[in-house]
């Protein structure tokens, strides 16, 4: 069984400033995909950023990044010159193996503060 | 292309009834899986699919159950409500070879209440 934890159920941030979510996991595999899904009030499930797990090199997108420390088995998301419009819950999630389900994790919610 | 959509967006129930929530994709996806929300658990896995004709549990798949006769459809059929079902559902799919084939789609939910 797989499993992924995140142990901040809240975190706020100043906007312009920089905050990091932290996500643990646990998978017997060594093919797998690491995920972060944000959901803001709408509800919709939006993909982040995603880390193949066989990659050293950190994933980036634009104001968003990962530490990912294979080792340890963490998986933390940063989120440089936070904007109001990053407010929401964000989620890590898990994939290994030939099954391709998501484990998630219990979430952070995040708040910005102008 | 409209994605993944569910239907309907809301809906209440009394104990006892039956329902069924759609789900469709029109981006060709093999892999298509049902998700619940509960508040502080994160998604679970329901029920999933890899492909039309065969669907496989999830999780949590009691009082669920699935089908799936072409590649586009989905749906979910709660068998006979409980207010352990009051949940967000969400439909996802995801395409089936390469890299892609982790990285999921999701509908936007259906929040149900079942009193």
């Amino acid at each position: 069984a797989q499993t992924v934890t995140q142990s901040q159920p809240e975190m706020s941030v100043q906007e312009a400033e920089t905050v990091t979510l932290s996500c643990t996991y646990d998978t017997s595999e060594s093919d797998y995909y690491l995920f972060w899904y944000k959901q803001p009030p709408s509800r919709q499930m939006i993909l982040v950023i995603r880390q193949e797990a066989y990659k050293q090199q950190n994933a980036t997108e634009n104001r968003f990044s990962v530490n990912f420390q294979k080792a340890a088995k963490s998986f933390s998301l940063k989120i440089s010159d936070s904007q109001l419009g990053d407010a929401a819950m964000y989620f890590c999630a898990l994939a290994s193996g030939s099954a391709r389900q998501l484990t998630f994790g219990s979430g952070t919610q995040l708040t910005v503060l102008p | 292309n409209a994605g993944v959509t569910q239907t309907p967006k809301f809906q209440v129930l009394k104990t006892g009834q039956s329902m069924t929530l759609q789900c469709a994709q029109d981006m060709n996806h093999e892999y298509m899986s049902w998700y619940r929300q509960d508040p502080g658990m994160g998604l679970r896995l329901i029920h999933y699919s890899v492909g039309a004709g065969i669907t496989d549990q999830g999780e949590v798949p009691n009082g669920y159950n699935v089908s799936r006769s072409t590649t586009e459809d989905f749906p979910l059929r709660l068998l006979s409500a409980a207010p352990s079902q009051t949940s967000v559902y969400f439909c996802a799919s995801s395409y089936g070879v390469g890299t892609s084939r982790y990285e999921q789609y999701f509908g936007p939910g259906t929040r149900l209440t079942v009193t």
